[in-house]
């Protein structure tokens, strides 16, 4: 079956602007969860959609922002960039039973804010 | 603050041996255990995970809970040199719903 696809694979801003990163999950997997890598800090949970509904959100600014569709695919967007923002943005797709087999994380989106 | 901890190493083992990576939690109450692999530049991928305390075998690798000390670990038998990566334990905490807490990571180096 078809993994988690994420777009685009890179992405180059400048400080200030918007972005909006996208995620189709697995074929009947009803969660999204987006995960923010950085060297520094490691794997940091954004937030976590299921049924077109924020069910989990972690500890970051408002600037970070998403939506599930009704096909389970998934944005986020991030607004007023900081060069902070720098990082691997990953998606991860599961069935949405808590704690039941894990998640499969896509390719993931390498931003680069300048 | 519910937290993974993990040695961020790196672990140097040869090749053939034994490797093990290990992980504490701090939620007594937390039901579901996690190793992802991850490579450098690539995404984590999930290797095993572990609900019941004891040890749970998949081909080469092993992972062993013991809830009452709060504590998870992975053993890589007949370690290759293309099991180098870093490797993520990540834990679903009581109350947390479907979120995953991971640990920063042990980076494993098996060498010729």
């Amino acid at each position: 079956k078809a993994g988690v696809t994420q777009t685009p694979r890179y992405l180059i801003k400048t400080r200030g602007q918007q972005v909006t990163l996208s995620c189709s999950p697995i074929s009947g997997h009803r969660s999204v969860s987006w995960y923010q890598q950085t060297p520094g800090q490691g794997l940091q949970f954004l937030f976590e959609y299921f049924s077109e509904t924020q069910r989990n959100k972690g500890n970051f600014p408002g600037r970070f922002s998403g939506r599930q569709f009704s096909n389970s695919r998934s944005e986020m967007n991030v607004s007023t960039l900081e060069l902070g923002d720098s990082a691997l943005y990953l998606c991860a797709s599961s069935i949405g039973t808590p704690g039941a087999g894990g998640y499969t994380f896509g390719s993931g989106t390498r931003l680069t804010v300048v | 603050q519910k937290e993974v901890e993990q040695n961020s190493g790196p672990l140097s083992v040869p090749e053939g041996a034994i490797a093990s990576l290990n992980c504490t939690y701090s939620d007594r109450g937390s039901q579901s255990f996690f190793w992802y692999r991850q490579y450098s530049g690539k995404s984590p991928e999930l290797i095993m995970f572990i609900y019941s305390n004891g040890d749970k075998e998949d081909g080469r690798f092993t992972a062993q809970l013991n809830k009452a000390s709060q504590y998870v670990s992975l053993l890589i038998r007949d370690s290759q040199p293309s099991d180098s990566a870093t490797y993520l334990c990540a834990v679903s905490f009581t109350g947390g719903g479907n979120k995953l807490t991971f640990g920063t990571g042990t980076q494993l180096k098996v060498e010729l």
